[in-house]
């Protein structure tokens, strides 16, 4: 797989069900982060969580990241029709302003109400 | 909230054209990047600047592209002769000390 794609491409769920997506990357990083964009618009920032940590959480979400297995999971618990969007892992590389992110390709979260 | 502003928020040119896209970060921000985005694609890494310079480039980022910060406000990317492949949504993003860089609302540039 390419560095942070998402899995899987595309979900569609009930508002209140939970929502997970996954991503795989194949480099060592910094840290990986999950921002979403509503269609055709900018991209916001979710979550941060870094290399040494394994889990982190930020009122509905909930991140893991698993080093050893260069993956990582977004979850979105009791979802709602605005989180409604494309959800995108991107992994830090790189240091003291010369650091870039990387991107996957973008998970397209549908929550019908 | 403090947040990053671009300008115009769309832009249509002629390939050949110059266009230059602006870009306000944050204001106490040190580390500002261009992002690009071709419609359905990835969000591609272009360039990364702090103390004035480029500090970090992608293969995309080629001699027609440049990067600049005219005053203690703006960032500008400017595309010297645009062609159709420039077409994409292109992303600001600025950080202060901590790793998370926050991005713009975009600008779509359209090339005919």
């Amino acid at each position: 797989s390419q560095q942070g794609e998402e899995d899987p491409q595309a979900l569609s769920i009930q508002e209140g069900e939970n929502a997970t997506m996954n991503c795989s990357y194949k480099t060592s990083i910094n840290n990986l982060q999950w921002y979403r964009q509503n269609s055709g618009r900018g991209l916001v920032h979710l979550i941060l969580i870094r290399s040494n940590e394994r889990e982190k959480h930020s009122g509905r979400l909930r991140v893991t990241l698993d080093t050893s297995k260069k993956s990582s999971s977004l979850l979105i618990t009791a979802s709602r029709a605005a989180d409604t969007a494309s959800y995108f892992c991107a992994t830090m590389r790189g240091r003291g302003g010369s650091e870039k992110l990387v991107f996957g390709k973008g998970m397209k979260l549908t929550v019908n109400p | 909230e403090p947040e990053v502003t671009q300008t115009p928020s769309h832009q249509v040119t002629q390939m050949g054209q110059e266009v230059i896209l602006r870009c306000v970060p944050i204001s106490n921000h040190l580390y500002f990047y261009w992002y690009r985005q071709i419609l359905g694609q990835k969000v591609e890494f272009l360039v990364s600047f702090y103390n004035n310079e480029i500090s970090e480039k992608s293969e995309i980022f080629d001699d027609q592209f440049s990067v600049e910060r005219p005053d203690g406000s703006n960032f500008t990317l400017k595309i010297r002769s645009t062609k159709l492949e420039d077409s994409a949504m292109y992303f600001c993003a600025s950080r202060g000390d901590w790793e998370t860089q926050y991005f713009g609302p975009g600008t779509r540039l359209l090339v005919l």
